[in-house]
């Protein structure tokens, strides 16, 4: 069985500034996958990142990169110079050989101006 | 944008009532999903499929039923709506694994459903 933690369930930043969002996992998998999916206000959800647990190298995609620490199951999302587009509900979430996705209960971000 | 598709995008309807959402995806995605997500929650699978007359029931008991009849379509459907079956339901798609890869779900835009 698979868990996803995120402990933050609101959030909020300046425009242009850094934020980070908590994520832990457990699983009895050897082999699973790691994403953020935002889903904006009355918007489709969509994938942010994604990390295979098997690379030690953390995931970037432009502004947001993963901090990756297997060990600890740690899966934190880092979003640089935040926008206010970024407004969002952000979900960690794990999957493994089953197909199938658990996710965690979601951080609510706000980016002010 | 991934290419599937949620009807109705709103739903308000009496308590008795039968109702199916509908849900397709053009990308020939083999695995769908279902979710219900109350607003500003957690998501919670509650159908899911493999392929072509392939359902199985998901994590949260549901009283909603589903098909797969067709690769690119995967109806839900409720008998009998009930106030407590008002939430958000949520379809999802991906393609199957290759080697040393897990693809992403691709959601469609979901489904508002109110039962009065």
């Amino acid at each position: 069985a698979q868990t996803v933690t995120q402990s933050q369930p609101e959030m909020s930043v300046q425009e242009a500034e850094t934020v980070t969002l908590s994520c832990t996992y457990d699983t009895s998998e050897s082999n699973y996958y790691l994403f953020w999916y935002k889903q904006p206000p009355s918007r489709q959800m969509i994938l942010v990142i994604r990390q295979e647990a098997y690379k030690q190298q953390n995931a970037t995609e432009n502004r947001f990169s993963v901090n990756f620490q297997k060990a600890a199951k740690s899966f934190s999302l880092k979003i640089s110079d935040s926008q206010l587009g970024d407004t969002a509900m952000y979900f960690c979430a794990s999957g493994g050989s089953n197909y199938k996705l658990t996710f965690g209960k979601g951080t609510l971000l706000t980016v002010n101006p | 944008e991934a290419d599937i598709y949620q009807t109705p995008r709103y739903l308000v309807i009496g308590t008795g009532k039968k109702i199916t959402l509908e849900c397709s995806q053009t990308m020939g995605h083999d695995k769908m999903y279902w979710y219900q997500q109350d607003p500003g929650m957690e998501l919670h699978l509650i159908h899911y499929s493999y392929g072509v007359n392939s359902t199985e029931k998901g994590d949260l008991s549901s009283e909603s039923t589903v098909s797969r009849i067709r690769t690119e379509h995967f109806p839900l459907t409720l008998e009998s709506a009930r106030p407590s079956h008002t939430s958000q339901y949520l379809c999802a798609s991906r393609r199957g694994t290759t080697v040393n890869s897990y693809n992403e779900q691709f959601f469609g835009p979901g489904t508002r459903l109110t039962v009065l």
